[in-house]
């Protein structure tokens, strides 16, 4: 299975955009992107899953580049509740029974 | 409507002890897992089952024993019970194999303290 790098953590604002990117390398040719998000004392949350180029959905976007070596998790105008830990993960979610969830991204939503 | 829900949510017990967290999901799907998130939040797969067959066994130790009545339950048996294994325990649930959009849904979560 691929293995994901993403940064520890991440500061922003309220109001502005943040972008949290992921590094798959050995991403495989059936992998999905997949991110989630986990709130304090709760379980993760499905955010959003891409293949290649962009998809958007209500809550983000993603951003796959041509190589899919990276991904992009864009959140438009981020509130304080925001505030969460956001996980990559990369697998091939149409036979896997098995999320490999890495490390995550903390990102902190100050006023 | 709770999609995958779990009990107890908090459970505090001694040293040596044996104990049981259920699990429940009503979304239909075919697989549900169990994760465990320890105090450095890493989260990290235990067990996956698909339509009540264990497929996924990540070198869990053998007191910790995964029951699926039906495809709508997994339980986590936990015997013996040591410090290390407190911890918050999470059920979860996906449909595999059903292509495109394939998401995990996850329970609140059981914070099991032994003591």
């Amino acid at each position: 299975l691929a293995k994901t790098t993403q940064p520890i953590s991440m500061d922003s604002y309220e109001g502005q955009e943040v972008n949290i990117t992921c590094s798959h390398n050995n991403i495989a040719t059936n992998d999905y992107i997949t991110w989630y998000q986990q709130f304090p004392s709760q379980g993760p949350r499905f955010i959003i899953q891409g293949y290649k180029t962009k998809v958007t959905n209500e809550v983000a976007s993603l951003f796959i580049p041509a190589d899919r070596k990276s991904s992009t998790l864009s959140l438009p105008r981020v509130s304080l509740s925001d505030t969460a830990v956001y996980y990559c993960l990369v697998g091939e979610m149409d036979s896997s029974y098995k999320l490999i969830f890495g490390s995550g991204t903390r990102l902190l939503v100050r006023p | 409507d709770t999609a995958v829900s779990q009990t107890p949510k908090y459970l505090v017990t001694q040293m040596g002890n044996d104990k049981s967290i259920k699990c429940e999901q009503n979304l239909g799907h075919d697989t549900m897992y169990w994760y465990k998130q320890d105090s450095k939040k890493f989260l990290k797969i235990m067990f996956s089952y698909n339509n009540k067959e264990l497929i996924i066994n990540e070198t869990v130790p053998n007191r910790f024993s995964p029951k699926s009545p039906d495809k709508a339950h997994l339980n986590l048996h936990i015997n013996s019970l040591e410090l290390g294994d407190s911890a918050v325990y999470f059920c979860a649930s996906s449909q595999v194999g059903a292509g495109g959009n394939t998401e995990a849904f996850f329970g609140q979560g059981t914070r099991l303290t032994v003591v």
